[in-house]
């Protein structure tokens, strides 16, 4: 199967645009979960979406956002981009089956905001 | 909510030497246990988890983990380091109540000296 993958892998943007990441999940994965990660604060945990709803939701402000399509494709929406949110944007599916939660992470966006 | 200690966020062996990384967690329920690894500018890799039965787990790469319920522990090792075994090891853990929420440690980067 071919494994997660995000676009676009690498992003210049500059403050008070917005960015629009996607994320293409393992074939059968009906579970996204997005993450953020810094030197700073490590991989914290953005939301997961599951069957087009947002199940779990981390603690950022609203400017960050999310969805999911009928076929487990997920996007993330960053409004009024700042500073700090230069970092690597990292996407993982799940089969979300009982017992089987393990998470299959793709390579990353990286995101630069100047 | 769950949270994952990992002691040492930069550990330093010789190559040959066994490597040791440790992680604990807080719930006094044990949760799933996963070990990633990160190289850099890539995504995470799963190198091994703990659901339920044995456990001592074995992973990808010469790694193995052991889960002891006792200290909330789940340290990560491997018998003879290898320079290529130099990258950033998070461990995880996720709830068992199937709602695939996941809490990351803050990372251990291991280095390989030759």
């Amino acid at each position: 199967k071919a494994g997660v993958t995000q676009t676009p892998r690498y992003l210049i943007k500059t403050r008070g645009q917005q960015v629009t990441l996607s994320c293409s999940p393992i074939s059968g994965h009906r579970s996204v979960s997005w993450y953020q990660q810094t030197p700073g604060q490590g991989l914290q945990f953005l939301f997961e979406y599951f069957s087009e709803t947002q199940r779990n939701k981390g603690n950022f402000p609203g400017r960050f956002s999310g969805r999911q399509f009928s076929n487990s494709r997920s996007e993330m929406n960053v409004s009024t981009l700042e500073l700090g949110d230069s970092a690597l944007y990292l996407c993982a599916s799940s089969p979300a089956t009982a017992g089987e939660e393990t998470q299959y992470f793709g390579p990353g966006t990286r995101l630069l905001v100047l | 909510a769950q949270s994952v200690t990992q002691l040492g966020s930069h550990v330093s062996v010789s190559e040959g030497a066994l490597v040791l990384l440790r992680c604990n967690y807080s719930s006094s329920v044990p949760p799933y246990l996963f070990w990633y690894v990160q190289y850099p500018n890539q995504g995470l890799q799963l190198l091994l988890k703990y659901t339920t039965g044995a456990t001592l787990v074995k992973g990808i790469n010469g790694f193995e983990a052991e889960f002891k319920k006792s200290e909330t522990s789940f340290h990560l090792t491997k018998p003879s380091a290898h320079m290529s075994d130099a990258a950033e090891y998070f461990c995880a853990v996720s709830d068992r109540n199937g709602f695939n929420k996941f809490y990351f440690g803050s990372g251990t980067k291991l280095n390989v000296k030759p």
